[in-house]
């Protein structure tokens, strides 16, 4: 099976503009998850959804959103970018179900700068 | 590659010994963790996983050990490789909370040859 994938791979935004990042899951997986990275706060959720309907947010503005299609694939868009928003976006995909876990399966990321 | 954290605890060990990764956790109500290992440039991958009604589980050369009483996770790799030189993420989460992983900052491993 093909693993998480993430596009684009690097992305270079300015101050004050919005990005989309986009993922498709491991195929059979209804649920992703998306998380921020970075060098001072770690690895930190964003939000899950599961057959597209969000199931979890964590704590960030609502400059961050995302959504997920039909066919799994999931985009998170961030609106009037930050110098802080520059991370590592991660996305992941799991075969769990909703009453129970399974392990999460990372796809590579999108490195974001925001300058 | 990119760099996942600047100021993480480091772990050096010599190729062929066990290395013994720790991982305090923090909520009480967590029922599920996880272990992955990053390497420069790519995303987290899992390694192994444990629900709280075990106490250990292993896998190929890993071993994961939890202790709920002190809420303390380890992780063991045997006969450590140069390959497995990265950065490795305890992990926890709730059951019937969704996929809402809450992670430790990581500790980096060095294998010296």
């Amino acid at each position: 099976k093909a693993g998480v994938t993430q596009t684009p791979r690097y992305l270079i935004k300015t101050r004050g503009q919005q990005v989309t990042l986009s993922c498709s899951p491991i195929s059979g997986h209804r649920s992703v998850s998306w998380y921020q990275q970075t060098p001072g706060q770690g690895l930190q959720f964003l939000f899950e959804y599961f057959s597209e309907t969000q199931r979890n947010k964590g704590n960030f503005p609502g400059r961050f959103s995302g959504r997920q299609f039909s066919n799994s694939r999931s985009e998170m868009n961030v609106s009037t970018l930050e110098l802080g928003d520059s991370a590592l976006y991660l996305c992941a995909s799991s075969g769990a179900g909703q009453l129970y876990n399974s392990p999460l399966h990372f796809g590579n990321g999108t490195r974001l700068t925001v300058t | 590659g990119e760099s996942v954290g600047l100021h993480l605890p480091t772990l050096s060990v010599q190729e062929g010994d066990n290395s013994i990764i720790n991982c305090a956790y923090s909520n009480s109500a967590s029922d599920y963790f996880i272990w992955y290992k990053q390497e420069s440039g790519k995303g987290p991958q899992f390694i192994i996983d444990i629900r709280s009604n075990m106490d250990k589980r292993q896998g190929q050369r890993v071993t994961v050990l939890l202790n709920k009483t002190v809420k303390h996770l380890s992780l063991q790799i045997a006969a450590t490789q140069p390959g497995d030189s990265a950065v490795y993420f305890c992990a926890e989460n709730v059951i019937n909370a969704g996929n809402m992983l809450t992670f430790g900052g990581g500790t980096r491993l060095m294998v010296k040859p």
